[in-house]
């Protein structure tokens, strides 16, 4: 079974400003990992994924992320924010031996509210 | 961009009816997903279908929940009879082949009184 912990409920951050989501997980298996947006009264929009290789991924939007195995990690980061970016941000692992399912565990998310 | 379609978008319903989410996927994906979010909580999942079978569901998916692929097109969650902690948002998910993410519909969101 997988766990996956938002540490953090709510970021609020000035325009401009960096910013780090953290998210950590927990598997007995090894998994791929995932950030999800959600806009207001949106749906869940895959912003990167790490399959495999290198452990810093990029995504859209200006945002990236990096695996670390041995912390069990995958922050988010962006290194200047919009007031665009205002969203909730869900974490996500499944596991890589999934057959034909490769269901998704998601952490409880994490509200970034960008002021201006 | 092709997109998962997801209706209504909001529905509202008396609880110990029967309700019936829809879902249009992606045409060439093979498997297909819902998922649930109540509010202030986590996304959770329900159940997965494949091959026109349900290949993997959670213990939340019990007898009051079926779902459907009626014409090769639609995908559909029933709710037998709604209870009021069945009030929450729900996702329909489509994947092609391989674990390249999937694609979500913007939910349902389903409110019981």
């Amino acid at each position: 079974a997988q766990s996956v912990t938002q540490l953090d409920s709510q970021v609020p951050v000035f325009e401009e400003a960096p910013v780090e989501l953290r998210c950590n997980y927990s598997s007995s298996v090894s998994v791929y990992l995932f950030w999800y947006v959600q806009y207001p009264n949106q749906g869940l929009q895959l912003l990167l994924k790490y399959l495999s290789g290198s452990t810093l991924v990029k995504g859209i939007n200006g945002f990236e992320a990096e695996f670390n195995k041995s912390q069990t990690s995958f922050h988010l980061r962006k290194p200047s924010v919009h007031i665009s970016d205002t969203a909730e941000y869900f974490c996500a692992v499944s596991p890589i031996s999934g057959g034909s399912n490769y269901k998704l565990t998601f952490g409880k998310g994490t509200l970034l509210t960008v002021n201006p | 961009e092709p997109e998962v379609t997801q209706t209504p978008s909001h529905q509202v319903t008396q609880m110990g009816q029967e309700v019936i989410l829809r879902c249009v996927p992606i045409s060439n994906h093979l498997y297909f997903y819902w998922y649930r979010q109540i509010l202030g909580q986590k996304v959770e999942f329900l159940v997965s279908f494949y091959n026109n079978e349900i290949s993997e569901k959670s213990e939340i998916f019990d007898d009051q929940f079926s779902v459907e692929r009626p014409d090769g097109s639609n995908f559909t969650l029933k709710i037998r009879s709604t209870k009021l902690e069945d009030s929450a948002m729900y996702f329909c998910a489509s994947r092609g082949q391989g674990q390249g993410g999937y694609t979500f519909g913007s939910g349902t969101r389903l409110t019981v009184v």
